[in-house]
C-alpha cells in the first residue's frame, strides 16, 4: 500500500491556460474526494466519487472545473481557463465505502500546488 | 460552514499531554466526531474518530462528553513532530467540512 498519490506536485501556469491533475487512490478504496485549500484556510470540499459515479459537487466547483473517474480507479481534475483565484493546493483523498460497515476514514495525498500567474 | 469551534492556537511543552478542545453543540445523533491534523505543506492525516464512547488508538485519545456537545483530543506525550494544525470535524459518512482548526505548537 503506497498511499494516495497525486501528480504533479507543483504546477505553474499562466492565466487562461487549462490544467489537469491526477489522483491515484489507495487501490481497494472505492470513494475518492477532491478538496481545495488556500493559504491559512482549512481544506474545502469540491466533489466526490463512489467508484466511477460522481455523487456530489460543491457549489465551489464552477463550470470551469470538471472531475472524472472513468474506471473507478484514478481520477482527474481539470480546470479550464485558469484564473489567479484558482491558485491553491488541490488535495485528493480516498476511503472505503462507509455503507459496507468498514472503517471509512479518508486518507489524503500530498496535494498539487497550483500557481496561476 | 464548519459545525465546530476550536481555539485558534495552543502551546504545549514537549513530553507533556496536549489537550485540544472542540465544541460541536449542534451535532446530530448519527454524526461522528473526527480529528485530523495537517503538518505544514502536507495533506491532512487522520487521527481518530468516535460517535459516543471515548476512543483510544496509538496516536491519541478522544474524550466525548455525555451530551456529545464537545470533545477533547488528547496527545498523551507531545513531541516536536506533533506541531501541526488540528481539525475537529463533525460528519456523517461522506465529505469533510474543515474549519480553521487549532494550531498546536510543541516547544522543547
Amino acid at each position: 500500500d503506497t498511499g494516495v498519490s497525486q501528480d504533479p506536485r507543483h504546477k505553474i501556469t499562466k492565466r487562461g491556460q487549462n490544467v489537469t491533475f491526477r489522483c491515484d487512490p489507495i487501490s481497494e478504496h472505492n470513494r475518492l474526494y477532491w478538496y481545495r485549500q488556500t493559504l491559512g484556510q482549512g481544506p474545502e470540499f469540491l466533489t466526490y466519487f463512489q467508484n466511477e459515479a460522481q455523487l456530489e459537487k460543491s457549489r465551489l466547483l464552477s463550470d470551469r472545473f470538471s472531475a472524472e473517474r472513468p474506471k473507478g480507479s484514478f481520477s482527474t481534475l481539470e480546470i479550464q481557463r485558469t484564473e489567479q483565484g484558482d491558485s491553491a493546493m488541490y488535495l485528493c483523498a480516498s476511503s472505503l465505502d462507509p455503507y459496507l460497515g468498514q472503517d471509512y476514514e479518508q486518507y489524503f495525498g500530498p496535494g498539487t500546488r497550483l500557481t496561476v500567474t | 460552514d464548519a459545525k465546530t469551534t476550536q481555539p485558534t492556537s495552543m502551546d504545549c511543552a514537549e513530553g507533556r499531554a496536549a489537550n485540544l478542545p472542540c465544541n460541536h453543540s449542534t451535532i446530530s445523533g448519527n454524526e461522528y466526531v473526527y480529528w485530523y491534523r495537517q503538518i505544514h505543506s502536507q495533506g491532512p492525516q487522520y487521527i481518530i474518530h468516535g460517535l459516543k464512547n471515548n476512543e483510544t488508538n496509538e496516536m491519541a485519545s478522544l474524550i466525548i462528553t455525555e451530551d456529545r456537545k464537545s470533545s477533547t483530543l488528547i496527545l498523551p506525550h507531545a513531541t516536536l513532530r506533533d506541531t501541526a494544525v488540528y481539525y475537529c470535524i463533525v460528519t456523517l459518512t461522506d465529505k469533510l467540512i474543515f474549519g480553521t482548526g487549532t494550531r498546536l505548537q510543541v516547544f522543547p
